[in-house]
């Protein structure tokens, strides 16, 4: 079956420890992209990677860190920069390297502060 | 930058009856789409339109879109309990995709 793997599913961070989110996608899709959603709202663009060795910042990246070095592959990684961490973290994909086709989600990574 | 808004913010009916969901956006788009969010669950993509339609159908799925209203609503006819979840409207343009914060949708079996 294709599909977006995101791991852990519960990752709890230290202070000043800098954490990465897996994201992984054996749907052949050009774009990845990272979201933050935090409760009761909606999803806000981090990190997004339209092809493989290049993206570009969304609109909330600082503290965030990215690597594109693989098509399957669009780890996020939260430094210790990131004061507020505590949210869940979505990764989807998109076929083309536009911006209008429909994303393909992963069921989340929830990040918490120890 | 959020540019979808969602009415209302929480809505909760009876199994069968009918639930709208609407969307207001800001700026001129490519298409609109929307998704459902099962609680603690990643988006799923339900459904596409493009800027130069006014209606699109999926099963119990009415889709309708007013460019120069700049606004959306979503149609869930029949509803059932299984169709509890947030729903959230996505703009399309220059940029990537551009979130809502969401209808959360209860249904009342």
């Amino acid at each position: 079956d294709g599909g977006i793997t995101q791991s852990p599913k519960y990752l709890f961070r230290k202070e000043g420890q800098n954490v990465t989110l897996s994201c992984e996608q054996n749907l052949n899709h050009d774009a990845m992209y990272w979201y933050r959603q935090d409760p009761g709202q909606g999803l806000r663009l981090i990190y997004y990677s339209q092809i493989v060795n290049d993206f570009q910042k969304g609109d909330i990246a600082e503290g965030y860190s990215v690597s594109r070095e693989k098509k399957e592959s669009f780890p996020l990684t939260v430094t210790s920069a990131q004061k507020n961490p505590t949210a869940f973290y979505l990764c989807a994909s998109g076929s083309g390297t536009g911006n209008n086709q429909p994303q393909h989600f992963g069921d989340g990574t929830r990040l918490s502060i120890l | 930058s959020q540019q979808g808004e969602e009415d209302p913010q929480a809505l909760s009916i009876q199994e069968g009856e009918n639930a709208t969901m609407n969307c207001s956006y800001k700026t001129s788009i490519n298409n609109l789409q929307w998704y459902r969010q099962n609680s603690g669950r990643g988006l799923v993509h339900l459904i596409l339109i493009r800027s130069n339609e006014r209606e699109k159908h999926s099963g119990r799925l009415r889709v309708t879109l007013d460019t120069s209203k700049k606004s959306s609503s979503l149609l869930i006819t029949a509803s059932r309990a299984a169709d509890t979840a947030s729903y959230f409207c996505a703009t399309s343009g220059n940029t990537p995709l551009v979130f809502g914060k969401g209808t959360r949708l209860s249904v009342i079996a």
